[in-house]
């Protein structure tokens, strides 16, 4: 089965301009998560989608957005680009929020690769 | 708020030996979820093991354990039998037992990395 797939891999912007990212999630998985990884540290976490509903949003400003699909796919929006948004954009998926027999969370999310953007 | 703290920045280890990273976090939170991901240079994070915070039994999965200590909040990674494919940055995570409508969203460190020596 394909894993969580990201695109484009790579990608060049310039300051003010806008950029849009994709996610493909694992089949069967309903939730979507975007997290923003800067160069030497952790991802942070940016939102969650599940059923097409927002779920979280992280301390992220209002430049950001994000949508999610019928068939669960997922596109992250950045506007108005600043340097210090150049970072590697991870998505990831999970078949729900919580166990639908234990009703326990933690159900592990699967990282796309990630696409790497950087701003001039 | 969750914070997760990963206070060695680098580590090295001979092929074959034991290797143990640490990881310490602070939440107000009872029950809740710990993970170690792996990055390799590849970039692709890799879940390497999972531990639920209501069991008090410590995860394994084959070569990775982990030392569960709540009550110090404390999170750490045994990897036994290094090899050289483990070299990766280690990422020790918290995630919150989600309520009904409620997100479950990652809290990272800020990583480790692994050399292992030949």
């Amino acid at each position: 089965d394909a894993g969580v797939t990201q695109s484009p891999t790579h990608l060049i912007k310039t300051r003010g301009q806008q950029v849009t990212l994709r996610c493909s999630p694992i089949s069967g998985h309903k939730s979507v998560s975007w997290y923003q990884q800067v160069l030497g540290q952790g991802p942070q976490f940016i939102f969650q989608y599940y059923e097409k509903e927002e779920r979280g949003r992280g301390n992220f400003p209002d430049r950001f957005s994000a949508r999610q699909f019928p068939n669960y796919s997922s596109e992250l929006n950045v506007n108005a680009l600043l340097l210090g948004d150049s970072a590697l954009y991870l998505c990831a998926s999970s078949p729900e929020l919580r166990d639908r027999v234990t009703n326990f969370g933690g159900q592990p999310q699967h990282f796309g690769d990630g696409t790497r953007l950087s701003i001039l | 708020a969750q914070t997760v703290t990963q206070s060695q920045p680098e580590m090295s280890v001979q092929e074959a030996e034991t290797v143990t990273l640490s990881c310490t976090y602070d939440t107000s939170e009872n029950n809740y979820y710990l993970f170690w991901y792996k990055q390799p240079p590849s970039r692709q994070m890799i879940l390497v093991i999972r531990q639920e915070a209501y069991k008090q039994q410590n995860a394994t999965e084959n070569r990775f354990s982990v030392n569960f200590q709540k009550a110090a909040k404390s999170f750490s990674l045994k990897i036994s039998d290094s090899q050289l494919g483990d070299t990766a940055m280690y990422f020790c995570a918290f995630m919150k037992h989600n309520a009904a409508g409620a997100n479950s969203k990652l809290t990272f460190g800020k990583g480790i990395t692994l050399s292992v020596r030949p």
